[in-house]
């Protein structure tokens, strides 16, 4: 079965490091998404991609990259990271029709 | 710009009660997509209805019916005789590309 996947589930590291969180996709959509859940603000976009080598920020994508070199993965990065991204991280993929938004499980960031 | 609104942040009720959730939502777009996602406490995002703007029919799925008015921009959900394993989290979107502009959820508690 097609599903989309997210890795690591919890990570935690320290001010100021690099870190990247993986989403694996085999619906083969080339719609990608990455949203940030956080207490009292339900989920924020922070960046999407409509396809390979297309990448595009949200509402909430300072501090943050994505990179689409192919069409199952679309990494995100935390180029610095800061306190205020300890979050839950949602990754999503959609197809062409604008049928449902599958969204992976999910990895909780805890920046300290 | 597209905002959707949850005013209920937290709804408590007793087991076999009725309860609505409502969702309001802002869009110049003609064309747009409205959501409802359920996260239980386990943390996934589970889909439940997807409507499209040109489709005010309501909708019942078992003991969950959705009821869209565009006149009065709206799509609520009601749970009809709510049971324990409905607490949850409950966000309500909104669609008009690819990504999806969230409430910021109503937190469910149904108790014994």
């Amino acid at each position: 079965d097609a599903e989309i996947t997210q890795s690591p589930r919890h990570k935690i590291t320290e001010t100021g490091r690099q870190v990247t969180l993986a989403c694996h996709q085999t619906w083969n959509h080339n719609n990608m998404f990455w949203y940030r859940q956080d207490l009292g603000h339900g989920l924020r976009l922070i960046h999407y991609s409509y396809g390979v080598q297309d990448t595009n920020k949200g509402e909430v994508s300072d501090g943050y990259s994505v990179s689409r070199s192919n069409t199952e993965d679309l990494p995100l990065t935390l180029e610095s990271a800061a306190s205020s991204q300890t979050s839950v991280y949602f990754c999503a993929s959609v197809g062409p029709a604008q049928e449902t938004q599958y969204f992976g499980p999910g990895t909780r960031l805890l920046v300290l | 710009a597209q905002k959707v609104t949850q005013a209920q942040t937290e709804i408590s009720v007793v087991e076999k009660e009725d309860v609505t959730l409502d969702c309001v939502y802002e869009t110049r777009d003609t064309t747009y997509y409205l959501f409802w996602y359920k996260q239980p406490p386990s943390g996934e995002l589970v889909f439940l209805i997807r409507r499209n703007s040109f489709d005010e029919q309501n909708e019942i799925s078992g003991r969950y019916s959705w009821n869209f008015q565009k006149s009065t921009s709206s799509f609520n959900f009601t749970i009809t005789a709510s049971q324990v394993v409905d607490s949850a989290v409950y966000f309500c979107a909104l669609g008009t590309g690819y990504a999806l502009n969230f409430g910021k959820g109503t937190s469910l508690l149904v108790t014994p």
